[in-house]
């Protein structure tokens, strides 16, 4: 079946390291997307790329970084850069950049700092 | 900039009874128009989307949703609520941007009473 994975489900970091959350596709979807999920506060997006070898910031960038070096996969670093990063990490992608393609996401990520 | 919002953060009925969730959206032209839901510890699930044509959308699950251009509005109904309802709803706009970004709501939680 296609779909998004997400892994692992649940992470804990200490404080000053930096983790990685996997995102893996068999969609064959072009544009893949990273958002941050806080209780009451929606969905913040974090990083999104349209093609591979190709991303762009989005609206809460700093502290994180991706990388595209494949269609299928889109990992998110959380460095130590960034201040308050437990939270509910999910990966989304589509079909192509035409807008209103709409969006699959994985199961998401919870990421806790102890 | 788009943006969309979610009037009630929480929603109680009694399994049985109508639901209603409000979804205001600011977009200059016609948007693309998203309802997903989300149980606990998940991702997102799509229940419906509108992108032109008839104004009364019907979805998954027995939801339907009406976009309202004179009221920015884009209301998710459902006539008889179920107990497996119980989750959290986030409204969504896409607009004619890079990168085919979703705008998100800050979502409303439904519970729901036996």
């Amino acid at each position: 079946d296609g779909g998004i994975t997400q892994s692992p489900k649940y992470l804990f970091r200490k404080e000053g390291q930096n983790v990685t959350l996997s995102c893996e596709q068999n969609l064959n979807h072009d544009a893949m997307y990273w958002y941050r999920q806080d209780p009451g506060q929606g969905l913040r997006l974090i990083y999104y790329s349209q093609i591979v070898n190709d991303f762009q910031k989005g609206d809460i960038a700093e502290g994180y970084s991706v990388s595209r070096e494949k269609k299928e996969s889109f990992p998110l670093t959380v460095t130590s850069a960034q201040k308050n990063p437990t939270a509910f990490y999910l990966c989304a992608s589509s079909k192509g950049t035409g807008w209103g393609t709409e969006a699959f996401f994985g199961q998401g990520t919870r990421l806790t700092v102890v | 900039a788009q943006s969309v919002t979610q009037p009630d953060i929480h929603i109680t009925v009694s399994e049985g009874a109508s639901l209603e969730l409000r979804c205001n959206y600011s977009y200059g032209a016609t948007p693309y128009l998203f309802w997903y839901v989300q149980s606990p510890g998940q991702g997102l699930q799509l229940l419906l989307k509108y992108f032109s044509g008839d104004t009364l959308v019907q979805g998954i699950k027995g939801f339907e949703a009406e976009f309202k251009r004179s009221q920015s509005s884009f209301n998710l109904r459902k006539p008889s609520v179920h107990w497996s309802d119980a989750a959290e709803y986030f409204c969504a706009v896409g607009a004619n941007n890079a990168g085919n970004m979703l705008t998100f709501g800050g979502g409303t939680r439904l519970m729901v009473k036996p």
